[in-house]
């Protein structure tokens, strides 16, 4: 089974760094998914880390420590359309993603 | 090549009607899973399927919900009688293979289901 952790909300500045954390418990661990969902629309994949370490895509970057059963994504350069959910997920046993809360984060001048 | 088709986008049903959301997955995929999400909560996983196969539907409740995916066509969710704790965003989404943790789903826009 798998308990996935994230805070509900989180509030920073545009131009500036954020991080958002994610903390999991799972057994049969096979990588971890960040989703981002702007309000009313899909979820769309941001980035999937199955190895230890960070893993960079422009601005945004994914972190993950298996042994700790932590990752982050991280924000740079923050633009307002930037503010949507990000959602934190990881196999829910079989083929099932199991997702987070999400964390509502909003982007302010 | 578009992406996952959900229709309709909003749906509106009176208590004790029947809702029928349809999906069509992503050209190449044919794995579908559905989800359902409600007002400030996370995606919870509902039913996997194949085409004509029902693989996993541990998260579907086992009263009035039902979900298939026929040879030809769409993906359907049905819900009969529904009731006004059905309301919520159905997402749909497709992969090209059955581990949805190793390649990313897709999802479509979802269903908006509101229940009078």
């Amino acid at each position: 089974g798998q308990n996935i952790d994230q805070p509900t909300e989180m509030t920073a500045t545009e131009g500036a760094i954020v991080q958002i954390n994610c903390t999991y418990q799972t057994s049969g661990f096979n990588g971890l998914f960040w989703y981002q969902q702007h309000a009313g629309e899909a979820p769309t994949f941001l980035s999937y880390n199955v190895l230890d370490g960070l893993e960079e895509k422009g601005r945004f970057s994914s972190f993950l420590s298996r042994s700790k059963g932590y990752s982050y994504l991280l924000l740079k350069e923050l633009q307002m359309k930037d503010s949507a959910s990000y959602l934190c997920a990881g196999p829910g046993g079989g083929n099932k993603l199991t997702f987070g809360t999400g964390t509502q984060l909003k982007v302010e001048l | 090549n578009a992406g996952v088709m959900q229709n309709p986008r909003h749906l509106v049903r009176r208590r004790g009607q029947e809702a029928r959301l349809r999906c069509s997955p992503m050209k190449g995929h044919s794995h579908v899973y559905w989800y359902r999400q409600l007002p400030e909560e996370g995606l919870k996983f509902m039913v996997y399927l194949q085409k004509e196969n029902i693989i996993d539907e541990s998260g579907m409740p086992k009263e009035r919900f039902s979900a298939e995916f026929p040879k030809e066509g769409p993906s359907i969710l049905r819900i009969q009688q529904v009731v006004r704790g059905d309301s919520a965003a159905y997402f749909c989404a497709s992969s090209p293979g059955g581990d949805s943790y190793n390649s990313p789903l897709h999802f479509g826009n979802g269903t908006r289901l509101t229940v009078t």
